[in-house]
């Protein structure tokens, strides 16, 4: 079955450039989506269609994709926006989704 | 825009449950629907989707046939029949939606419902 590989943990420091990344063999060709969750909350869509963001996202968030893998961006990462960040997208096929395995964002 | 699972509960290997989900605040009828669960301290895993008819599903290799997801457009109200279930079933279910345009797109969640699944 599809996979989304993404690493387990990334830390950074108040202010610097967080850089999360997800790789998977449909992604030249899928939209990948970002969510950040929160303990005990529900996820959250930070970046949609690869770049996107949603209106009510800060502007700090940005993404990127290319060839087999995207990048989700936080510039002047704070540390409300510690959790865990899931990439999601589909296989070739579009009829089967899949989420990356997460990656816990630390910001200390 | 607002999704509310219910329908979760305890139940014994092999057994069933439907879950349901309740959704206001959209137009329910013209958007695709999904599924997801997650196990406490776990990362999120796709169940599966139904289209805006109802005419069209697709499922995770992991548990096709043994879950089925409907809607009923007239109730605004989307189900998920857990069949077979077994003890790595035990999760938080979620019910998902994606609302708006290219855009401005929105992600809406409920806010899960647990199934433990235990003899």
């Amino acid at each position: 079955s599809y996979e989304l590989t993404q690493p387990p943990a990334v830390s950074v420091s108040p202010g610097q450039t967080a850089r999360i990344t997800c790789s998977g063999d449909a992604l030249p060709s899928k939209f990948v989506y970002w969510y950040q969750q929160k303990s005990g909350q529900a996820p959250v869509l930070v970046i949609y269609e690869d770049t996107r963001r949603p209106s009510e996202i800060p502007e700090r968030f940005s993404g990127s994709s290319s060839g087999t893998m995207a990048t989700l961006m936080i510039s002047g990462a704070q540390v409300v926006d510690e959790g865990d960040y899931y990439c999601y997208s589909s296989d070739s096929s579009g009829k089967h989704y899949v989420f990356g395995g997460g990656t816990k964002l630390t910001v200390l | 825009v607002k999704l509310v699972e219910s329908g979760g509960g305890s139940v014994q290997p092999g057994g069933s449950l439907r879950l349901s989900c309740a959704a206001s605040g959209f137009t329910f009828s013209q958007y695709w629907m999904h599924w997801v669960r997650q196990v406490p301290g776990k990362g999120l895993v796709w169940l599966s989707r139904i289209d805006d008819d109802g005419t069209t599903t697709d499922y995770a290799d992991s548990v096709k046939g043994r879950l089925t997801i409907s809607r009923d457009n007239a109730k605004n109200t989307l189900y998920l029949q857990l069949n077979s279930l077994r003890v790595e079933d035990t999760a938080v279910y979620y019910c998902t939606t994606f609302v708006g345009d290219a855009d401005d797109l929105h992600s809406y969640w409920g806010q899960g419902v647990p199934v433990t699944v235990s003899s």
